[in-house]
C-alpha cells in the first residue's frame, strides 16, 4: 500500500523549519526521501534503514521510527532552493525493491 | 553525461497503437526500476530488474505492459494497445545494490506519453 504523507503542502519563509511525515501500514526495510522540482526527475535526499543506519545529504535530516513504521524529514533553516515536492518511498521488509511512494508534500519557500 | 538516460523524452500516439521506451541506466548499476507518474502523484512502481532478471512486477500492470533487460544493461518498456489512461510520465531509475546496502535510486528525465 502507498505510504501516507502529511502535510500535503506547506509554505515557509526563508529560515523557517518544517517537518514532513510519512507513515506506512507495512513493516519496512527502508525509507527513502526524494525531492522533485517541477518538470524534473526526483532527486535522492536520504535513506533510512531498519536498524538505524542512514545516508543522505549533510543539510537534510530525517528519522525512522521502526515500531510505528513512520519517518519524518526535517527541513531546517529553509532556503529558497528547498522548494519542490517531497516524496517518501517505502521498501517493505518482505518485498525488497518493491518501492511504494507517497503522494508527495509540496513545499514552497518564499523570500 | 553518466546519468540515467531515457528515450524518447516525449511520445504522442493514438489509442490502440504500441509504444516502446528505452532506459539506459548508470553503467555500473545492477538494479533498474520502472515507474509511472501522473500529475500530482508520486511515482507508481511498475517493475524492477536485478541484472537481467525481472524480480517484481506490480499487480497493477496489465498484460499490455512488458519490460525487458536482455543483457543486464539497458531496458525497454513496451505498452501494447495503448489507452488514454496510459498517458503519464514513465520514469526509469537505477541503483547499485550489493547485499543489504544502501539503494539510492537515480532517476532519468522520464518519457512523457500522451495517448490521443
Amino acid at each position: 500500500q502507498q505510504p501516507v504523507q502529511s502535510p500535503q503542502a506547506v509554505i515557509l519563509r526563508e529560515g523557517e523549519d518544517a517537518v514532513i511525515n510519512c507513515s506506512s501500514s507495512k513493516a519496512l526495510y527502508s525509507v527513502h526521501w526524494y525531492r522533485q522540482k517541477h518538470g524534473e526527475a526526483p532527486v535522492f535526499l536520504m535513506i533510512l534503514l531498519k536498524g538505524g543506519e542512514q545516508k543522505g545529504h549533510e543539510k537534510i535530516s530525517a528519522s525512522f521510527n521502526e515500531k510505528k513504521q513512520q519517518s519524518s524529514l526535517y527541513l531546517t533553516a529553509s532556503q529558497l532552493s528547498y522548494s519542490g515536492t517531497y516524496f517518501c518511498g517505502t521498501e517493505p521488509a518482505d518485498s525488497w525493491g518493491k518501492f511504494q511512494f507517497g503522494a508527495g508534500t509540496q513545499v514552497v519557500v518564499t523570500p | 553525461d553518466t546519468g540515467v538516460s531515457q528515450d524518447p523524452r516525449h511520445k504522442i500516439t493514438k489509442r490502440g497503437q504500441n509504444v516502446t521506451f528505452r532506459c539506459d541506466p548508470i553503467s555500473e548499476h545492477n538494479r533498474l526500476y520502472w515507474y509511472r507518474q501522473t500529475l500530482g502523484q508520486g511515482p507508481e512502481f511498475l517493475t524492477y530488474f536485478q541484472n537481467e532478471a525481472q524480480l517484481e512486477k506490480s499487480r497493477l500492470l496489465s498484460d499490455r505492459f512488458s519490460a525487458e533487460r536482455p543483457k543486464g544493461s539497458f531496458s525497454t518498456l513496451e505498452i501494447q494497445r495503448t489507452e488514454q489512461g496510459d498517458s503519464a510520465m514513465y520514469l526509469c531509475a537505477s541503483s547499485l545494490v550489493a547485499g543489504a546496502t544502501y539503494n539510492e535510486q537515480f532517476f532519468g528525465p522520464g518519457t512523457r506519453l500522451t495517448v490521443l
